[in-house]
């Protein structure tokens, strides 16, 4: 089982449509969340941290299940210039400080 | 600041050269990270440094396979005689120790040929 599993997609939606992506991940001791996104050909940008509580940034909310290992990231009112890959990333910070990262899951934002 | 900053930014090489990638961090990080990453696929961890010290090292990291971070701020990364499954997106990215958030450079990209 890879460690950080993400549905690589594609996601074609249209304009003004939410889409949500769910990511799991394997160790039970990890303690660091993060989503970024990234353009094609270009590097990883982070989009937000995730906190165990979930938090917003405008369109954009992101979501902890420490239960159930796994988070989330829900786009509202999507845009054209969403179109992009999005990237799970979990830090395992007990004992290492490496950071894991899922596959991507692509969405494409259809005018 | 202005970021990190990797050079080159594109590299050809024939299949055995050899081939280095420097990686300059933001400043204030010390920790520092190498990932490899090819078409489809997330970053694959390769290797990171916290100060100069190598902590992980990724089995990816073959023996052909060096980094270095000598006086704690810049990075290199060497391949050793290099084969074309080599060819990848080699991204260095550092962070704060406290396990926040990791910023990119904009990668050097290998083609083996």
């Amino acid at each position: 089982r890879k460690e950080v599993e993400q549905d690589p997609g594609p996601f074609n939606v249209p304009e003004g449509a939410t889409v949500a992506f769910n990511c799991t991940y394997s160790n039970s001791a990890s303690q660091s969340f993060f989503w970024y996104r990234q353009d094609c050909r270009k590097e990883p940008k982070l989009l937000m941290s995730v906190y165990s509580s979930g938090n917003e940034d405008g369109r954009f909310t992101a979501q902890l299940n420490r239960a159930s290992q796994y988070i989330s990231l829900l786009i509202r009112d999507s845009k054209l210039s969403d179109s992009a890959t999005y990237l799970c990333v979990v830090n395992n910070t007990s004992g290492t400080y490496k950071y894991i990262f899922g596959t991507g899951t692509r969405l494409k934002v259809l005018a | 600041d202005t970021g990190v900053s990797q050079n080159p930014r594109h590299k050809i090489t024939k299949r055995g050269q050899n081939v280095t990638f420097r990686c300059d961090p933001i400043s204030e990080h010390n920790r520092l990270y190498w990932y490899r990453q090819t078409l489809g696929q997330g970053p694959e961890f390769l290797t990171y440094f916290q100060n100069e010290a190598q902590l992980e090292k990724s089995r990816l990291l073959s023996d052909r396979f060096s980094a270095e971070r000598p006086k704690g701020s810049f990075s290199t990364l060497e391949i050793q005689r290099t084969e074309q499954g080599d060819s990848a997106m080699y991204l260095c990215a550092s962070s704060f120790a406290d396990g926040g958030p990791l910023t990119f450079g904009a990668g050097s990209r290998l083609t083996v040929l």
